[in-house]
């Protein structure tokens, strides 16, 4: 059974703090792995993708990947009250699919 | 640039009746496209996707069928709804990155049955 893990939270983080965010998955085989930001009522948004075991920068974002201990995380420095979203974790299964989390709820606190 | 369209935004429909949920793809060709749902606070299912035109694979044994009878045109339908359907529609399709496939969201169709 291939899985995504998330805490689903919520995660409440002072404005201006770092909000770290974490995903675990059970498929060693995946290589590809994706972080969306969906506020409520709209849909997923990409914001980052990683493949390569390290870090990735993005502006505020930093993806993180550990494919030894199958884990990926997403850090936002500088939190803003724009960043209070639901972050979902997508993993590759195939060449067509991904498996989702069920995604961390961010809440940015003023 | 790409773009996808979905409609209608919402839709409120009687248990028992009919659905069908359309979703267009511009600006490439021969996508991946992919249906899925969300119900209230859950994560993303995969209903459905397709490879091409007339191909479709199911993910989850349901009352709802998809079609592709073109190439950027992907749909959704049902002939009774349950209440059970209900939830937030997502089509989304994938774009070559390097080694790997992306997946982009239309804007959804939150549909409630009622």
């Amino acid at each position: 059974q291939k899985e995504v893990e998330q805490n689903s939270g919520p995660l409440s983080v002072p404005e201006g703090a770092i909000a770290s965010l974490n995903c675990t998955y059970s498929d060693r085989v995946s290589q590809s792995f994706f972080w969306y930001r969906q506020y409520s009522g709209k849909s997923p948004e990409l914001i980052m993708s990683i493949y390569s075991n390290g870090d990735k920068e993005d502006g505020r974002f930093t993806a993180q990947l550990n494919k030894a201990s199958q884990y990926v995380s997403l850090l936002i420095r500088d939190s803003q009250p724009s960043d209070s979203a639901t972050y979902l974790c997508a993993v590759n299964w195939s060449n067509y699919q991904l498996i989702w989390g069920a995604g961390t709820k961010l809440i940015i606190k003023p | 640039s790409q773009t996808i369209h979905q409609w209608p935004a919402t839709l409120v429909q009687p248990v028992g009746s009919p659905l069908s949920l359309e979703c267009t793809v511009e600006g490439t060709s021969n996508p991946n496209l992919y249906w899925y749902r969300q119900a209230a606070g859950r994560g993303l299912q995969l209903l459905f996707y397709s490879v091409g035109i007339g191909q479709i694979s199911s993910e989850v044994p349901q009352n709802l069928s998809a079609s592709r009878p073109q190439d950027r045109q992907f749909i959704l339908s049902s002939k009774k709804l349950l209440l059970s359907d209900s939830g937030f529609y997502l089509c989304a399709w994938t774009v070559r990155v390097a080694q790997t496939y992306e997946q982009y969201f239309g804007p959804g169709t939150r549909l409630t049955v009622t």
